[in-house]
């Protein structure tokens, strides 16, 4: 059965700073998916990234990078010189691939205060 | 554009009446999926759909049904709502190529008193 474990459950950092939130899961299938999602106090779900188990190379998107290790079954999300308006709940996700997608599992989020 | 919405926003109701929170998605996706948040819980699949008249059980389902008449709609119904279900309610869609994501619609809030 998938799993997936963000251990950290709340996270405080001075503005700029960097933190890393970290994501870790489990599956039994060689194919899958990897997400993670940012909820701001809003209340809405925005996606950020999705990486498939073929594609083991870290991602960069401004602030946000991606540290994608198969070998120890980890998604870790770093935000660098973070900011007040990066205060979320970030949450990662699993999909596994069979026929079509299964519904993603979440884990439980984490929430970022980032502090001025 | 496409966009989810979901109906109401915000909802009270009593213990034991039957509630119905709708979700309107105009992506023309194949699939959405029902999720509830709560605390110290994350988001928790309750039903899911493949496609017109397909449904299937999530993780928490129990007291709660879906049904599929056409692509655009998938209304969730707490047959007999439990204080239990005062959480958070989120509606999502997405497409069905390799490159899919899900959109989130904006939540419900439902407060069974």
């Amino acid at each position: 059965a998938q799993k997936v474990t963000q251990a950290q459950t709340e996270i405080s950092v001075v503005e700029k700073e960097d933190v890393t939130l970290d994501c870790v899961y489990e599956t039994r299938d060689t194919t899958y998916y990897l997400f993670w999602y940012k909820q701001p106090p809003s209340g809405e779900l925005v996606f950020l990234i999705r990486r498939n188990s073929f594609d083991e190379q870290n991602e960069i998107s401004g602030r946000y990078s991606w540290n994608f290790q198969k070998s120890t079954s980890s998604f870790n999300f770093t935000i660098t010189a973070s900011q007040v308006v990066d205060s979320a709940v970030y949450f990662c996700a699993l999909s596994e691939f069979a026929v079509g997608n299964t519904p993603l599992v979440f884990g439980k989020g984490t929430r970022l205060s980032v502090i001025a | 554009d496409a966009e989810i919405t979901q109906s109401p926003r915000h909802k009270i109701t009593e213990t034991g009446r039957q509630v119905t929170l709708a979700c309107h998605q105009t992506w023309n996706h194949n699939n959405m999926f029902w999720y509830r948040q709560d605390l110290g819980h994350g988001l928790r699949l309750i039903h899911y759909s493949y496609g017109v008249q397909d449904t299937n059980k999530g993780e928490v389902s129990d007291g709660y049904s879906v049904s599929r008449s056409n692509t655009e709609d998938l209304p969730l119904t707490l047959e007999s709502a439990a204080s239990s279900q005062t959480s958070v309610y989120f509606c999502a869609s997405s497409g069905t190529g390799k490159d899919e994501k899900l959109f989130f619609g904006s939540g419900t809030q439902l407060s069974v008193l």
